[in-house]
């Protein structure tokens, strides 16, 4: 049982350039979501999925899409990235949306830097 | 908007002694959930207690307690006979019993356990 597994661990962006951070689960969570940790600041949400199909807006969502077409990925992308994104993120996963049940497992994080 | 206050950056605390940490938070809502995450230098989000707002109890995990007053908003988390694998960021976060399941996050604490 893997939990929630997301890659790359590192990455270093140019300005300007996209990519994906990938983010899997093998648990059958219907919850899935995306936060950044900055220094000072916490973590803080930038977009979330109740289940396949559905995906909204967290607090820092500009700049970032998502998408959710099975339940096991919820990818993230940066369209062009920017210094400003520079940052540690966390994936989360929870079996319901509406119910606290077991908690929330976290992915290890993927630390990007933009330069 | 709910929101998460930790009002301690940094905290240490002599290796066998008892240290707490507090949080309060703000919301108009009454079914909703507290956590204490745990996050050592690896990277990974431990979770390490929660409580639920219906539950008049305070939770307790072994060396880890929480105070929970939910009159004054406040979930402070004590770690007795603290240990060196005590050092950590600490991160108070909040859940609302809605259909979103959103975690709301504290800027964190910083704690160091010294010989």
């Amino acid at each position: 049982n893997a939990g929630v597994t997301q890659t790359p661990k590192f990455q270093v962006l140019k300005t300007g350039q996209s990519m994906t951070l990938q983010c899997a689960q093998d648990m059958n969570h219907e919850y899935m979501s995306w936060y950044r940790q900055d220094p000072g600041m916490g973590l803080r949400l930038i977009h979330y999925s109740v289940g396949a199909g559905i995906t909204d807006q967290g607090e820092v969502p500009n700049g970032y899409n998502v998408s959710r077409s099975t339940t096991e990925d919820f990818p993230l992308r940066l369209l062009s990235a920017a210094p400003s994104q520079t940052s540690v993120y966390f994936c989360a996963s929870s079996p319901q949306p509406d119910r606290e049940v077991d908690g929330y497992t976290f992915g290890s994080g993927t630390r990007l830097t933009v330069v | 908007a709910q929101t998460v206050t930790q009002s301690q950056p940094e905290m240490s605390v002599q290796e066998a002694e008892t240290v707490t940490l507090s949080c309060t938070y703000d919301t108009s809502e009454s079914n909703y959930y507290l956590f204490w995450y745990k996050q050592p230098p690896s990277r990974q989000m431990i979770l390490v207690i929660r409580q639920e707002a219906y539950k008049q109890q305070n939770a307790t995990e072994n060396r880890f307690s929480v105070n929970f007053q939910k009159a004054a908003k406040s979930f402070s988390l004590k770690i007795s006979d603290s240990q060196l694998g005590d050092t950590a960021m600490y991160f108070c976060a909040f859940k609302d019993g809605g259909s979103q399941g959103n975690l709301i996050f504290g800027k964190g604490t910083k704690l160091s356990v010294k010989p």
